[in-house]
């Protein structure tokens, strides 16, 4: 069974950073490229960014409202997938779910259940 | 960046009723087209992708449609577990887009 389960989710002021994680089981962490998306409170999906795997280049993509803010890393071995939080903003307060596919990202097969960050 | 744009933004059924919920993007984005639902405190779950393909598990009731630039996600004979909000996304271009969301609510 695919299990990712989020955690670091917290309140922290205007400003402040912090990093979430996501800990990936029951598939080949390292062949598939994992995403970020959020969901501000009562509103809709909204897409973060992406790492594909190192076998696929690790690239990494950003949505604009999060780039040179954020950043999202892997740790292989560790079958972890982490998202770094600087320079919060109010406009930042959602769940944050970690997501992937069957391989790569055409369509989002599997879903955390979300951790929250409250920026106030 | 690719738009989506969902309708209607919230609509209610019945039990039993058939209910379409319609998805425009932006620019064509061929067949990378996918549905998700989700429930109150919940995670969204895939539905459909690729436009019309039923993913694993999900009933028949649900099917999907469309290509290019208008797609439609269709559940026949709605069920109590059917009340729930759907969103469409586009797997075509980065960054990927979500449409606003329909809420389908129990007349």
């Amino acid at each position: 069974e695919v299990q990712l389960v989020e955690s670091g989710g917290a309140l922290i002021k205007p400003g402040g950073s912090l990093r979430l994680s996501c800990a990936v089981s029951g598939l080949t962490f390292s062949n598939v490229w994992m995403t970020w998306v959020r969901q501000a409170p009562g509103k809709g999906l909204e897409w973060v960014g992406r790492i594909k795997s190192n076998s696929d280049g690790g690239t990494i993509e950003y949505g604009a409202p999060v780039k040179g803010r954020f950043t999202i890393s892997r740790d292989d071995p560790e079958n972890t997938l982490y998202l770094q939080m600087n320079s919060l903003k109010t406009e930042d307060t959602a769940v944050y779910f970690c997501v992937t596919g069957s391989g790569y990202d055409y369509q989002y097969d599997f879903w955390g259940q979300g951790t929250l960050v409250t920026v106030s | 960046d690719i738009q989506m744009t969902q309708s209607p933004s919230s609509v209610s059924a019945s039990v039993g009723d058939t209910v379409t919920i319609t998805c425009r993007a932006s620019q064509t984005i061929y067949s990378y087209l996918n549905w998700y639902q989700q429930k109150v405190g919940k995670a969204p779950k895939l539905l459909i992708y690729a436009a019309s393909s039923l993913e694993s598990g999900v009933p028949s009731r649900f099917s999907g449609s469309g290509s290019g630039t208008d797609f439609t996600l269709t559940i026949r004979n709605l069920q109590p577990e059917d009340f729930a909000s759907y969103y469409c996304q586009q797997s075509f271009r980065i960054p990927r887009s979500f449409g606003q969301g329909t809420k389908l609510e129990i007349k």
